[in-house]
C-alpha cells in the first residue's frame, strides 16, 4: 500500500468556519490531488500539484485553496465553509509512468 | 473535453459467476490511460486494473479482465469467479498521456456491484 495519510479522518464543523485537510505522502511522488466524491458524482478534481510550491485548479475549485510547501504535505484549504462543501476528500498521489494514482483512505467532511 | 461514462448505476451477480460492467468514453485523443479502481464499504479506493490504449493486448489481473474496444471507446471490466469481497462501488476513469502538468484523473459515476451468496 502506498504511504498516504489523511487528517483528520472525519470532521464536522459550522458554515463559516475555516477548515484544512492535510494528506501527507511517505513515497516522494512528484504530483498530488485533492478530489472530492458526492453521490451521483463520482470523483471530482478540486486542485492539484505538480511540486513544491507549484499547484493549480482542478473542475471544482471554487471556495478552495491548496498550499504545498513540502514534497510529503498537500493542504487543501476550506476558507469559509458552506454545507454545500460537505463530501468525502480524497488526496491522490503519482509518479510519472504509468500514471496511476494511488489514494488516501479519505475525510469525511460534514458542514452544519 | 473528455467525459466517461458508466450506464449502469447497479450490478447483481451470484457469487462464482461472471459479470461485466461497462464503461464508455469520449476523447478525440490517440494515446490515454484507462482505469478501473474499486471502493469498497471502507471507501478506500484501490486500483483492479489499467490499460494503456496503444496496447490492443487487453489487461488481466487474475480474476479481473478487461474488454478494451478503442475504436468503440469501450472499456468493460469482466470479474471471472465472483466472490463477496468483490461487492463494491467500481469507478472506470481516463487519463491523458500527455496531461502536462495536471494528469489528473476524469471519472465515471461509478457502478455499484452486489455479490449474492
Amino acid at each position: 500500500d502506498a504511504g498516504i495519510t489523511q487528517s483528520p479522518r472525519h470532521k464536522v464543523t459550522e458554515t463559516g468556519t475555516p477548515v484544512t485537510l492535510r494528506c501527507h505522502q511517505t513515497e516522494n511522488h512528484r504530483y498530488m490531488y485533492w478530489y472530492r466524491q458526492d453521490p451521483g458524482h463520482g470523483l471530482r478534481l478540486i486542485h492539484y500539484s505538480y511540486g513544491v510550491k507549484d499547484t493549480d485548479k482542478g473542475e471544482v475549485s471554487d471556495g478552495y485553496s491548496v498550499s504545498r510547501s513540502k514534497t510529503e504535505d498537500f493542504l487543501l484549504t476550506l476558507e469559509s465553509a458552506t454545507s454545500s462543501q460537505t463530501s468525502v476528500y480524497f488526496c491522490a498521489i503519482s509518479e510519472g509512468h504509468p500514471y496511476e494514482q494511488y489514494f488516501g483512505p479519505g475525510t469525511r467532511l460534514t458542514v452544519t | 473535453a473528455q467525459t466517461v461514462t458508466q450506464s449502469q448505476p447497479e450490478m447483481s451477480v451470484q457469487e462464482a459467476e461472471t459479470v461485466t460492467l461497462s464503461c464508455t468514453y469520449d476523447t478525440s485523443e490517440s494515446d490515454y490511460y484507462l482505469f478501473w479502481y474499486k471502493q469498497p464499504p471502507s471507501r478506500q479506493m484501490i486500483l483492479v486494473i489499467r490499460q494503456e490504449a496503444y496496447k490492443q493486448q487487453n489487461a488481466t489481473e487474475n480474476r479481473f479482465s478487461v474488454n478494451f474496444q478503442k475504436a468503440a471507446k469501450s472499456f468493460s471490466l469482466k470479474i471471472s469467479d465472483s466472490q463477496l469481497g468483490d461487492a463494491a462501488m467500481y469507478f472506470c476513469a481516463y487519463r491523458s498521456k500527455d496531461g502536462g502538468s495536471q494528469g489528473n484523473l476524469i471519472f465515471g459515476k461509478g457502478t455499484k456491484l452486489s455479490v449474492k451468496p
